[in-house]
Order: structure tokens, then C-alpha cells, then sequence
């Protein structure tokens, strides 16, 4: 079992729409959570962080996370095609190591 | 705040000579840095670690002696890729963290690197 994974997508959501994007990881000791945004040909850029069970909420952005279902998401109101790129999760492990999924990548049809 | 800066952005060598990465935190110090590779469509692989002042921890299967990594300061790392083979192509991507938020990564523009 990988330690972190996602579904690769591609994610297809029309503009205006809930895109939900979903990550599961295998140690159960994690306690650190984040999201990132890869633009094609660029870096990642932070979007949310989530440390506790339940809802984050910034901006459009969600994160939702249950730790005894090992699982994290994010959720993305009033889908722009602007957020149309490869969304990250990334967990800390409980060696304080980060490991990356492999990504989702989300298309917001306008 | 949390801005991480590469040079360069694009490098173009020829195989067999060396290349140079510099990252640097411009507006915070940074207690680790990271180093991430990208080939196409594929995620990001962590390289190394380097804390500053000690020595990179690589992750398996990254030779140390073909990827040097110097942590001089807390603003900045450096990698050379040595000897660099047309199989090294590819997007390297730096990374930092503040003291005050250890877990929260900040990423650098990254670096393209062919290798012809």
C-alpha cells in the first residue's frame, strides 16, 4: 500500500460546480495534512493545511479530514477553470518524514 | 511572506559537465530545505534533506556523490548535479521551512535542466 494515494484523475467539473478531490494514507499516526496546487510546468504552491478532524474552511477551499478513516479531502466551491491543475496532498509520517501523492489532476470546463 | 527563490530557471549543459542549483528563502530563515525532483507527469520525488550546517540525508537510491547538496546558511542550498547524463533531465524543485511552521513547505520556482 502506497503511503499516500489519489486518485490521478483527470477530474472533470463544469465551471461553477463542487470539484471534490480525495487523498488516503496508510500511517496512522499522521497528524499533518496539506493541499497543494501545481500548475503545469510549475512548482507547487501551499492551499491548505489541516492538523484537526473535521472541516477547514478558506475562501473557496475545504479541507475535510478523519483521522480513524485515515482520509482527507478538499473541496473546491464555485469551480473556476483557473483551478484547473494537479492538486497535491501531502502527509507528514509519523517519522516527521512528507510524502506526496501522486497528484490529481482537476479540469474546470467553462 | 515564505517566498523561496531558484536559480536558474532553465539550464541547458552538455553531458559529462556539472550544474549548479542555487534556493534560497528571501524572506525568512529556513530551518531545512528540501530537494524534489519531477519528471513529466509523474509526482514529486523527495532527493534529500539538509538542515544547516549539517550533512544532506538522501532518500534511497539517490547517490550522494552525483547530487551534492551544501546548506551553507539558513537562506540558502545549493545542489550540483555532477557529470550530468541526459537520464538527469528533468524538474528540480527546492523547498524550505520556517522555524515557527516546521511541516509547512515552501516551494521554489524549480529548475529545468536538459542534458544534451
Amino acid at each position: 500500500q502506497k503511503e499516500v494515494e489519489q486518485n490521478s484523475g483527470p477530474l472533470s467539473v463544469p465551471e461553477g460546480a463542487i470539484a471534490s478531490l480525495n487523498c488516503t494514507y496508510s500511517d496512522r499516526v499522521s497528524q499533518s495534512f496539506f493541499w497543494y496546487r501545481q500548475y503545469s510546468g510549475k512548482s507547487p504552491e501551499l492551499i491548505m493545511s489541516i492538523y484537526s478532524n473535521g472541516d477547514k474552511e478558506d475562501g473557496r477551499f475545504t479541507a475535510q479530514l478523519n483521522k480513524a478513516s485515515q482520509y482527507v479531502s478538499l473541496l473546491i466551491r464555485d469551480s473556476q477553470p483557473s483551478d484547473s491543475a494537479t492538486y497535491l496532498c501531502a502527509v507528514i509520517l509519523g517519522n516527521n518524514d512528507m510524502r506526496f501523492g501522486a497528484g490529481t489532476r482537476l479540469t474546470v470546463k467553462p | 511572506g515564505a517566498v523561496v527563490s531558484q536559480h536558474p530557471s532553465r539550464v541547458i549543459c552538455k553531458s559529462g559537465t556539472s550544474v549548479k542549483i542555487e534556493c534560497r528563502s528571501l524572506d525568512f530563515q529556513a530551518t531545512t530545505m528540501f530537494w524534489y525532483r519531477q519528471f513529466p507527469k509523474q509526482s514529486l520525488m523527495l532527493m534529500a534533506t539538509s538542515n544547516e550546517g549539517s550533512k544532506a540525508t538522501y532518500e534511497q537510491g539517490v547517490e550522494k556523490d552525483k547530487f551534492l547538496i551544501n546548506h551553507a546558511s539558513l537562506t540558502l542550498s545549493t545542489l550540483t548535479v555532477t557529470s550530468a547524463h541526459p537520464e538527469d533531465s528533468s524538474f528540480y524543485i527546492c523547498s524550505a521551512t520556517r522555524t515557527s511552521a516546521i511541516y509547512e513547505q515552501y516551494f521554489g520556482p524549480g529548475t529545468r535542466l536538459t542534458v544534451t
